[in-house]
């Protein structure tokens, strides 16, 4: 079946530097969509950033993530973190099934 | 206006009771779900629905049940809730066309004592 992988947990970056989270997933079905959501505290999760399209940038918010299915990648990244960026990031993906498979999450904390 | 809203947003019950949460979406999505967040796991499937009259199992079913009467409305029922689902429950809708992007209602927080 589908999976995703999100190996950090937790993630602390110091505000002004950037930061990368990473995500890797399986798939056996035909994969529709690729997701980063981000989930602000007491808050529901939201669609950050969106990809359907191999090797192709997609960006929102000053985050960006590359699609790349050669090594079955979808790293979520900023060049400069805010303290605004502290909240739960999940990567997700959808298959032809009309579910979508999500990450664990990880946990970014931006520190002054 | 909220496309997607929960009810009750907080709720405390007692082992053994009955719970229903209840969720609404105007987005007119032929798709919904329920999800639980439970901090190391994420958010899990419970059950979801393709449209009024329809629930499928999800991740996690069991002590679950689903009601999807109308298009608008999704509700999960805890016949005897146990404390172990204490937890944040999450509806959320999505369409039948393009990427299955879902969106989520603001979550109801329960309480099982």
């Amino acid at each position: 079946g589908d999976s995703v992988t999100q190996t950090e947990g937790l993630v602390t970056v110091t505000e002004g530097l950037p930061v990368k989270l990473n995500c890797t997933y399986q798939t056996t079905y035909l994969t529709i969509a690729f997701f980063w959501y981000v989930q602000y505290l007491n808050e529901a999760p939201q669609v950050l950033l969106r990809s359907s399209t191999d090797n192709k940038r997609t960006e929102h918010q000053g985050f960006h993530a590359t699609l790349h299915k050669s090594s079955s990648s979808f790293h979520l990244q900023k060049s400069s973190a805010q303290l605004s960026d502290s909240a739960l990031y999940y990567c997700a993906l959808s298959g032809d099934n009309n579910r979508i498979f999500f990450g664990d999450g990880t946990q970014l904390v931006v520190k002054p | 206006e909220a496309a997607v809203t929960q009810s009750p947003r907080n709720k405390v019950a007692v082992t053994g009771g009955k719970v229903t949460l209840s969720c609404n979406q105007t987005n007119n999505h032929n798709n919904m779900y329920w999800y639980r967040q439970d901090t190391g796991h994420g958010l899990r499937l419970i059950h979801y629905s393709y449209g009024a009259g329809s629930t499928e199992k999800g991740d996690i079913p069991d002590g679950y049940k689903a009601s999807r009467p109308s298009q608008e409305n999704f509700s999960l029922i805890l016949e005897l809730a146990t404390p172990s689902q204490t937890s944040v429950y999450f509806c959320a809708s999505g369409d039948r066309l393009g990427t299955y992007e879902q969106y989520f209602g603001p979550g109801t927080r329960l309480t099982v004592l």
